[in-house]
């Protein structure tokens, strides 16, 4: 069964200290795993596509790594306005438009 | 340019009432989708079009719901007979179709059940 797992479900970061957040997948043939912003009331906002394993992104303070079996989204020195929950997403293996998100993570980074 | 907008942003209704809600998709996107996601969880999968032809359909769309895309252009998505089950975000996105294009979402539909 197609799966997207992330971890951790929330992380409490202090303004300028540095981390990662982790999307672990389970798909029948991988066709792209894409990252999202989501903030409180918000629809979720596009940030990367990774299609291939060894694949970097990098946007600011964000950049996005995947492997065959999980993406790490990692954050440097980040600030307040990273605040937010971050969410991974999979094509599902039959389809062509089903997007399997994983739950997030929840970002708090306090000044 | 425009993103994916949806109307209303906010529906109180009472149980057994039906609601329609509206996504303006980005004006070059063919493809359509419909999402559901309720506090603490991803958005989950409901349907998608391709111009005017729906493709998809998640087991979550039972018999109350339904979707058009009449001129490929807007979408409704019509919920009747409202369950307390029912009250979620409404998510609409929108996306390219060749490849795997990024779909781009609305700040979606609030929908609550009294």
């Amino acid at each position: 069964e197609d799966q997207v797992t992330q971890s951790p479900e929330a992380l409490r970061l202090q303004e300028g200290e540095s981390s990662s957040l982790n999307c672990s997948y389970t798909v029948s043939g991988l066709r792209g795993l894409f990252w999202y912003r989501q903030d409180p009331g918000k629809g979720p906002e596009f940030l990367f596509t990774l299609y291939s394993a060894g694949e970097e992104k990098e946007k600011e303070r964000l950049k996005a790594t995947l492997t065959k079996k999980e993406s790490f989204l990692h954050i440097t020195a980040p600030k307040p306005e990273d605040s937010a929950t971050y969410l991974c997403a999979v094509p599902h293996g039959g389809s062509q438009g089903n997007l399997i998100f994983g739950k997030g993570t929840k970002l708090s980074v306090k000044p | 340019d425009t993103g994916v907008s949806q109307d209303p942003r906010h529906k109180i209704t009472k149980r057994g009432q039906n609601v329609t809600f509206r996504c303006d998709p980005i004006s070059e996107h063919n493809r359509l989708y419909w999402y559901r996601q309720t506090l603490g969880q991803g958005p989950e999968f409901l349907t998608y079009f391709q111009n005017e032809a729906q493709l998809e359909k998640s087991r979550l769309l039972s018999d109350r719901f339904s979707a058009e895309r009449p001129k490929g252009s807007f979408s409704t998505l019509e919920i009747q007979r409202t369950e307390q089950g029912d009250s979620a975000m409404y998510l609409c996105a929108s996306s390219f179709s060749t490849g795997n294009q990024p779909q781009h979402f609305g700040d979606g539909t609030r929908l609550s059940i009294l």
